[in-house]
């Protein structure tokens, strides 16, 4: 099982530019999550997905939008990218195990924006 | 939403044990606590979740005292390996949280193991 994968790794963009992360894993979960981690502020959750079909807001959604393609795949979109948006971006998955559950996370996606 | 508080960074040496205290006053009912290891460059890691008293596994211990308002990770015996940043996580992740299933992360601890 390759777990969460991320693509692309790196990426620079300039003002106003758009493109998709996308997400896909391979453990059969129902959960998943796109977060961005910047310097000094930790993990801050952006949307997530309960189940395929579903997307709900997290904390810091201003400026993305996200597709639950089907229950691997969950991208996530910049429309007009800004340079507030340069970060690290982590997609995660998660299933349920009994009454808790915990998340595995991809390796990460760099984004620069100039 | 629950919010935590954790030191910023920690010191220590190979083979003591360190504890890593997270704050977490406004806890709801059906919160868990779950801490994550992170490496540079690398996603975060599952290393232990609990509701209540103590849980254990092969990697760490967790204690939460009776109110729920902090808890403390102990790792054993500390070796240069598990320099990283350490998130204590607080939410709802109970399978039928559905959409308020939405988790607040701590600022983390960066944990330095010297030889």
């Amino acid at each position: 099982n390759a777990g969460v994968t991320q693509t692309p790794k790196f990426q620079v963009l300039k003002t106003g530019q758009s493109m998709t992360l996308q997400c896909a894993q391979d453990m059969n979960h129902n959960s998943m999550y796109w977060y961005r981690q910047d310097p000094g502020m930790g993990l801050r959750l952006i949307y997530y997905s309960a189940s395929e079909g579903t997307t709900d807001k997290g904390e810091v959604p201003n400026g993305y939008n996200v597709s639950r393609l089907n229950k691997r795949e969950f991208s996530l979109r910049l429309e007009s990218a800004a340079p507030s948006q340069t970060s690290v971006y982590f997609c995660a998955s998660s299933e349920p195990r009994g009454p808790q559950e915990t998340q595995y996370f991809g390796p990460g996606t760099r984004l620069l924006v100039l | 939403l629950a919010k935590t508080t954790q030191p910023i960074s920690m010191d220590s040496y190979e083979g003591q044990e360190v504890n890593i205290t997270c704050s977490h006053n406004n806890i709801a009912t059906n919160d868990y606590i779950t801490w994550y290891q992170q490496f540079p460059s690398q996603g975060p890691r599952f290393i232990i979740q609990g509701y209540k008293t103590k849980v254990t596994n092969e990697v760490a211990s967790l204690f939460i005292p009776a109110d729920r308002k902090s808890s403390t990770l102990s790792l054993p015996r500390v070796s240069l390996s598990d320099t990283a940043v350490y998130y204590c996580l607080v939410g709802d992740v109970r399978y039928n949280a559905g959409n308020n299933r939405k988790l607040i992360w701590g600022l983390g601890t960066s944990l330095a193991v010297n030889p």
